[in-house]
């Protein structure tokens, strides 16, 4: 069974860094095809991709916050942590944490996807 | 960066109903786009990927179609369980980009 559970703070006030830590559990980051990717929601509104790790230390980020963010991995310990610097209001909302899967590549598509999900962390950024 | 366009933004249905979803990218994206259903409160879950390819465990009513800029998630006949908001994610370039959701309401 494969599951990822994010931890990190519930309240960061403007200005801090957010840290988050993603655990997971039943599969392995050194395998090739993996990664596991950060999406996060605003209260009521659309999901928005932020970055992803894969197996061999590639790193993607969303350009538009790509200067704020680092994600980073630890195989040992199976945990990829996302830090997000000078936090505003407006990056309150539910952050998750996916294991990213990239299937094979022909010359029609070459797919992945984000399976499973973690549940989520509420994050506030809130003087 | 791809944007996703998807319609309707809402939409209200009974149970039975055939629903249609569509997404459309601003540039050809081959057939690498997936679908999302998320119900509230709860993470999303993969439907579709690779625009048609079922995931393991995904009742066979939900299907997904279309390759290039359109796309199409239908479900055949809509269940109770299927009242969620469903999201479409193109992964054929970085940022991959979700589009901004399809809410699915009872009638």
């Amino acid at each position: 069974q494969i599951t990822l559970k994010e931890s990190g703070p519930t309240l960061v006030k403007p200005t801090q860094t957010l840290t988050l830590t993603c655990t997971f559990s039943g599969f392995s980051l050194s395998t090739s095809g993996v990664g596991v990717g950060w999406i996060r929601q605003p209260p009521g509104k659309a999901l928005e991709w932020l970055a992803l790790i894969y197996w061999d230390d590639a790193k993607r980020y969303s350009p538009s916050l790509e200067s704020r963010l680092t994600i980073t991995k630890d195989t040992s310990k199976n945990q990829v942590v996302l830090t997000m610097t000078n936090m505003y209001p407006v990056d309150t909302g539910t952050y998750y944490c996916a294991r990213a899967r990239r299937g094979y590549c022909n010359s029609i598509s070459c797919p992945n996807w984000f399976d499973p999900w973690g549940q989520g962390t509420l994050v506030t950024v809130s003087s | 960066a791809i944007q996703m366009t998807q319609s309707p933004s809402s939409l209200s249905a009974s149970v039975g109903d055939r629903v249609t979803i569509t997404c459309r990218a601003s540039q050809d994206i081959r057939n690498d786009l997936g679908w999302y259903q998320q119900k509230p409160g709860k993470a999303p879950k993969l439907l579709i990927y690779a625009a048609s390819t079922l995931q393991s465990g995904v009742p066979s009513r939900f299907s997904g179609s279309g390759s290039g800029t359109d796309f199409t998630l239908t479900i055949s006949s809509l269940q109770p369980e299927d009242f969620a908001t469903y999201y479409c994610l193109q992964d054929y370039n970085y940022p991959w980009t979700f589009g901004q959701g399809t809410k699915v309401e009872i009638k």
